[in-house]
């Protein structure tokens, strides 16, 4: 089977840099990717990493390591805007995807 | 489409009723999901469309629950015989899904209520 895990919520503060973990079980491996979805809205794709290292896009970067099937999502200069919930999934590439159960992020002024 | 569409937005039934539920993914998208989203919760995997491969079902809760795709473009889930806790959003979403190409594009959803 499948899982994944990760913090049901984390706060921080505007300015400030956020770490949101996820660690997975799965059957076999095909990329680990992470969405944010704002209240209200749907899903929208943030990164995706299928080798071990960081993959850097502007202010969010993730991290991989098979070894340790972890991987974490740094958010940089928090934004309000940035309270969102956020999910790490594995999949793709031919195979379905499974969703962890999502971290809510709370920016503080 | 520039997106992926859903339909209906909003869907209110009664109990033991049937509902359809449409998905247009992109235009050129081979693979096609279905999830469902209950309030506050994270996304429940249903079922996998990838190509004219045969989809992947292992996530249906019930065999009240089935999907086709005709044409390898629209989808459709079916729940016969809802019941009060099929209630919740549900998403499609479509994706390239070829080597290098993982990024799913999601729908606004379908809120379903069953009364």
């Amino acid at each position: 089977g499948q899982s994944l895990e990760q913090p049901s919520e984390v706060t921080a503060v505007e300015g400030a840099i956020v770490q949101i973990n996820c660690t997975y079980q799965t059957s076999g491996f095909y990329g680990l990717s992470w969405y944010q979805q704002h209240d209200g809205g749907a899903p929208t794709f943030l990164s995706y990493n299928a080798l071990d290292g960081l993959e850097e896009t502007g202010r969010f970067s993730s991290f991989l390591s098979r070894s340790d099937s972890y991987g974490y999502l740094l958010l940089q200069e928090l934004q309000m805007k940035d309270s969102a919930s956020y999910f790490c999934a594995v999949g793709g590439g031919g195979f379905k995807t499974i969703f962890g159960a999502g971290t809510r992020l709370f920016v503080k002024a | 489409g520039a997106g992926v569409s859903q339909s209906p937005s909003n869907k209110v039934t009664e109990k033991g009723k049937d509902v359809e539920l449409r998905c247009d993914p992109i235009s050129g998208h081979t693979a096609l999901y279905w999830y469902r989203q209950s309030l506050g919760q994270g996304l429940e995997f249903l079922i996998y469309f990838q190509g004219n491969s045969a989809p992947d079902k292992s996530g249906l809760p019930s065999d009240r629950f089935s999907a086709e795709r005709t044409g390898g473009s629209v989808s459709t889930l079916t729940i016969q015989r809802t019941q009060q806790e099929d209630s919740a959003v549900y998403l499609c979403a479509s994706s390239r899904d070829s080597v290098g190409s993982y990024e799913q594009y999601f729908g606004p959803g379908t809120r379903l209520t069953v009364t």
